[in-house]
C-alpha cells in the first residue's frame, strides 16, 4: 500500500482536460511543497513534469499545471493529445528518516 | 548533458547480495543528494534510499533498511547501493536519480536508465 494514494486510472478525449489526485497526509504533502509528478511511458525511465507542487521543468508542456490543497495535491493535463498517454506518479518529501513517498501510480488513457 | 548510467544488476538467489553503482557525469555530483528509486515487474515506483552530498546523511525506506546500504565516492562521480539478504521482493528495475537542488525533497530531473536486480532461485 502506497503511503500516497492516487486513482488506478483515469481518461479523457483529446481537446480535453483531465485531473489526477494524490492525497497524503500532514507528515507529507500537507507540511511540504515538495510535492513533484512524473510521467511514464512504458518501457521509459519517469520523466519530471511538475516540482515543487506546480512548478514546471524547463521544456516541459503549459498544458500540464500542479497545485495543492491541505493534503491532496493535483496534476492537471489540458488539452489532451495522444502522447500523454501514460502513467503518472505523485511524490512528496516527509521530513522524516523515510525521506520520500510515492504514489500508487494513476494510468492516464486518452480515448 | 546530465547523464546517469547505473550498472551491477542481474540474477542471484535469495539471501544474497549485489552491488549497484551509478555513474554521473555534466553536473556538480558532490553538490547534489542522489537517490536510488525501483520499480517491481508491473509495478509503481518505490523510493529506495538517499545520502547527501557529502555523505553526512543516508536515508532509507522501511523495506530495505538494515539490509541495503547507499554511500557515493565523490572523487569519481559515482553512487553505490549495496544489497544484502536480498529477498524475491526485492526484484526490480533501480533507478538511480538526481534532484535539482542539492538536497534531498524527493524530486528528480534526471533519471538513469535502469539496471534489472532479479532475484530468484
Amino acid at each position: 500500500q502506497s503511503a500516497l494514494t492516487q486513482p488506478a486510472s483515469v481518461s479523457g478525449s483529446p481537446g480535453q482536460s483531465i485531473t489526477i489526485s494524490c492525497t497524503g497526509t500532514n507528515s507529507n504533502i500537507g507540511t511540504y511543497n515538495y510535492v513533484s509528478w512524473y510521467q511514464q511511458h512504458p518501457g521509459k525511465a519517469p520523466k519530471l513534469m511538475i516540482y515543487d507542487v506546480s512548478n514546471r521543468p524547463s521544456g516541459v508542456s503549459n498544458r500540464f499545471s500542479g497545485s495543492k490543497s491541505a493534503d491532496t495535491a493535483s496534476l492537471t493535463i489540458s488539452g489532451l493529445q495522444a502522447e500523454d498517454e501514460a502513467d503518472y506518479y505523485c511524490s512528496s518529501y516527509t521530513g522524516s528518516s523515510t525521506a520520500v513517498v510515492f504514489g500508487g501510480g494513476t494510468k492516464l488513457t486518452v480515448l | 548533458e546530465v547523464q546517469l548510467l547505473e550498472s551491477g544488476g542481474g540474477l542471484v538467489q535469495p539471501g544474497g547480495s549485489l552491488r549497484l553503482s551509478c555513474a554521473a557525469s555534466g553536473f556538480t555530483f558532490s553538490n547534489r543528494a542522489m537517490s536510488w528509486v525501483r520499480q517491481a515487474p508491473g509495478k509503481g515506483l518505490e523510493w529506495v534510499s538517499a545520502i547527501s552530498g557529502r555523505s553526512e546523511r543516508t536515508y532509507y525506506a522501511d523495506s530495505v533498511k538494515g539490509r541495503f546500504s547507499i554511500s557515493r565516492d565523490n572523487s569519481k562521480n559515482t553512487l553505490f547501493l549495496q544489497m544484502n539478504s536480498l529477498r524475491a521482493e526485492d526484484t526490480a528495475i533501480y533507478y538511480c536519480a538526481k534532484p535539482p537542488r542539492g538536497e534531498v525533497t524527493g524530486e528528480f530531473d534526471y533519471w538513469g536508465q535502469g539496471t534489472l536486480v532479479t532475484v530468484s532461485s
